[in-house]
């Protein structure tokens, strides 16, 4: 079974529609993240989180919100979804090992905005 | 598979050759650095990382060489094969790991 998985895989919703992408991870690690990648752009940090008490902004968080529901579950809303959040979507958790910080990332969501 | 990376900067080089993937960080603070590997259709995957008190790591056929005084940061691939054609991102780090800033990616296509 996937360390990561995301649910759903696939997503097409309108204009102004709540939609809720969900992550979980049973790598037992306690530091999760939320990304999306547009084409050329690489990644870019939406929200993460070091704890289920802990949440971060990161570089683009307006349009979005989250919820660490668990340590194992960090899932991420968009409260009236707009068509420029057209984009890959990917969950990833860390945590130090061996001095390493390296992320594990799930499969990833496509989510269309129409 | 997921399209990714539809106008990246590409490298294309014929199997057996050796590749040099190149990555010009932003920031002076940055104090870790790692290199992602993604397949069409899948997550990115961790390849080799370094922290700034280095300027050298190797692992199995891949080596990263970090020169913090022009802020560049590149990835070698020995002996490059078809499995080796993917999108490469380097990332990096102002507080060891917390978080990443990721860079643009390039796509490395392996040539038969």
């Amino acid at each position: 079974d996937a360390d990561v998985t995301q649910t759903p895989r696939n997503r097409i919703t309108k204009t102004g529609k709540r939609i809720m992408l969900e992550c979980s991870q049973t790598k037992g690690h306690d530091r999760m993240y939320w990304y999306r990648q547009d084409p050329g752009l690489g990644l870019r940090l939406i929200y993460y989180s070091f704890d289920v008490k802990d949440i971060n902004k990161g570089e683009i968080s307006d349009g979005y919100s989250v919820s660490r529901q668990a340590q194992a579950k960090f899932s991420l809303s968009l409260e009236s979804a707009i068509p420029n959040q057209t984009a890959l979507y990917f969950c990833a958790t860390s945590a130090r090992d061996r001095g390493s910080y390296e992320q594990y990332f799930g499969p990833g969501t496509r989510l269309t905005v129409t | 598979g997921e399209s990714v990376g539809l106008h990246l900067p590409t490298l294309s080089v014929q199997e057996g050759d050796n590749s040099i993937i190149n990555c010009a960080y932003s920031n002076s603070a940055s104090d870790y650095f790692i290199w992602y590997k993604q397949e069409s259709g899948k997550g990115p995957q961790f390849i080799i990382d370094i922290r700034s008190n280095m300027d050298k790591r190797q692992g199995q056929r891949v080596t990263v060489l970090l020169n913090k005084t022009v802020k560049h940061l590149s990835l070698q691939i020995a002996a490059t094969q078809p499995g080796d054609s993917a999108v490469y991102f380097c990332a990096e780090s102002a507080n060891y790991g917390q978080n990443f800033v990721f860079g643009p990616g390039t796509r490395l296509s392996v040539l038969p």
